[in-house]
């Protein structure tokens, strides 16, 4: 059973591209939940998905950012017109229930030149 | 809203010495949970924690439960080099449905 699937594990954009940022759950997993990472810092909610529904989206940022998580397929997360303070890691996780362990993927490094 | 906050920030231990970790909540949790994050990897969790006052054992890691449900702990017995990395935890209100996460507690151990 492979563990939290994210690619790429490092994307460079320059500011005003899109950046698609892809996240395969554990295998039986419906839930999935992104979150960012700045350097040195924690780890801060964006969005809550569960098979093509949105239930939780109160951290990401109103505009530019958008997330989904389809019938087939792994769940985007994606930022259009990139700007450099959207420089960070951004963490998938995956669990079975809302009310148990989540397994994290290992993560994928944006940096916006 | 739904806080929950970590101390200390940074925590610089000799190895061999004990280490603790405070997690508090501004409301009563369901339910907490710890997790490790190694230098550069992701976060990897360690234990939930569901009840009023529950202790929980691992090896050299103890967790806590406080009895109002509002506060956690993380303790190691005598550190190790592979303790290094920092330590989250992630609490879930009884109205909420997902898990907040704390800032985190990064231990460095100096052999």
């Amino acid at each position: 059973n492979a563990g939290v699937m994210q690619n790429p594990r490092h994307l460079v954009r320059r500011r005003g591209q899109e950046a698609r940022l892809r996240c395969s759950p554990m295998k039986g997993h419906s839930h999935v939940y992104w979150y960012r990472q700045l350097p040195e810092e924690g780890l801060k909610f964006m969005v809550y998905l569960q098979k093509e529904n949105i239930i939780d989206e109160s951290g990401m940022p109103k505009e530019r950012f958008s997330a989904e998580f389809p019938k087939e397929g792994p769940s985007i997360l994606r930022i259009q017109q990139v700007v450099r303070g959207d420089s960070a890691a951004y963490f998938c996780a995956s669990s079975p229930t809302m009310n148990t362990e989540a397994f994290f993927g290992q993560g994928t490094r944006l940096t916006v030149v | 809203g739904q806080q929950v906050m970590q101390i200390p920030q940074y925590q610089h231990v000799q190895e061999g010495e004990d280490f603790t970790t405070y997690c508090n909540s501004s409301t009563t949790l369901s339910n907490i949970q710890w997790y490790k994050q190694r230098p550069g990897g992701h976060p990897v969790f360690l234990i939930q924690l569901v009840k009023s006052g529950e202790v929980k054992k691992q090896k050299r890691l103890t967790f806590q439960f406080g009895e109002a449900k509002k506060n956690s702990s993380l303790h190691i017995t005598a550190t190790q080099t592979t303790d290094v990395g920092t330590y989250f935890c992630a609490g879930r209100g009884d109205n909420f449905n997902k898990f907040y996460f704390g800032s985190g507690t990064k231990l460095n151990v100096k052999p």
